[in-house]
């Protein structure tokens, strides 16, 4: 089975700051992985996706994730937050089947 | 086109009580599956239904949960005598088949259900 683990919980920014926001995953075959944001009283909305292929991946909103197998990690990051980036984020890893794993989430509180 | 709706998005219920909670899929969507999240955790699967099928409960807690996705109507999940850490975000998404989470699952708002 598969887990996923995000670094932090908490994270609280000034506007313009960059982000990053680090999850790792424990599977040992192929993954599919994905970033899910979830805005304040909204539905969970996919930002970003990795399949296969280029292991930089670029997502909605100026989001990117760098997928690297070896540390079987898949970081998102944005180099300048904007106050409507405050929302939480999560980590999911989907593996040879229907089940998508989270990771317990990570909110961002970016400060106008 | 609406997208994945769940109702009711707040739900009080007293210990003892059931909670019945609904998921409509996407126009055309066939597969939902639940998700619970706790306090400081992440969503965990509960469980995956097709129409009027069962296909995977591996996630639902053994005793008071049940799970249906009739031929008409929404997806339901039910739980009977509620206890105080039943308490959480339900979550449920839908998509066209399996496996499409990239690209066909969709996640509805939550239901917020507070065991007092």
């Amino acid at each position: 089975a598969q887990s996923v683990s995000q670094h932090n919980h908490h994270v609280i920014l000034s506007e313009a700051a960059s982000l990053e926001l680090g999850c790792n995953y424990s599977y040992g075959g192929t993954v599919n992985l994905f970033w899910y944001v979830q805005y304040p009283g909204q539905h969970l909305q996919l930002l970003l996706k990795y399949f296969s292929g280029d292991p930089l991946v670029k997502g909605i909103k100026g989001f990117e994730a760098e997928f690297i197998k070896s540390k079987f990690s898949f970081n998102l990051r944005k180099p300048s937050v904007q106050w409507s980036d405050t929302a939480e984020y999560f980590c999911a890893v989907n593996g040879d089947d229907y089940k998508l794993s989270f990771g317990a989430g990570t909110t961002v509180t970016v400060r106008a | 086109n609406a997208g994945v709706m769940q109702n009711p998005r707040h739900l009080v219920r007293r210990r003892g009580q059931e909670a019945r909670l609904r998921c409509s899929p996407m126009k055309g969507h066939s597969h939902v599956y639940w998700y619970r999240q706790l306090p400081e955790e992440g969503l965990k699967f509960m469980v995956y239904l097709q129409k009027e099928n069962i296909i995977d409960e591996s996630g639902m807690p053994k005793e008071r949960f049940s799970a249906e996705f009739p031929k008409e109507g929404p997806s339901i999940l039910r739980i009977q005598q509620v206890v105080r850490g039943d308490s959480a975000a339900y979550f449920c998404a839908s998509s066209l088949g399996t496996g499409g989470w990239g690209t066909e699952a969709f996640f509805g708002q939550g239901t917020r259900l507070t065991v007092v």
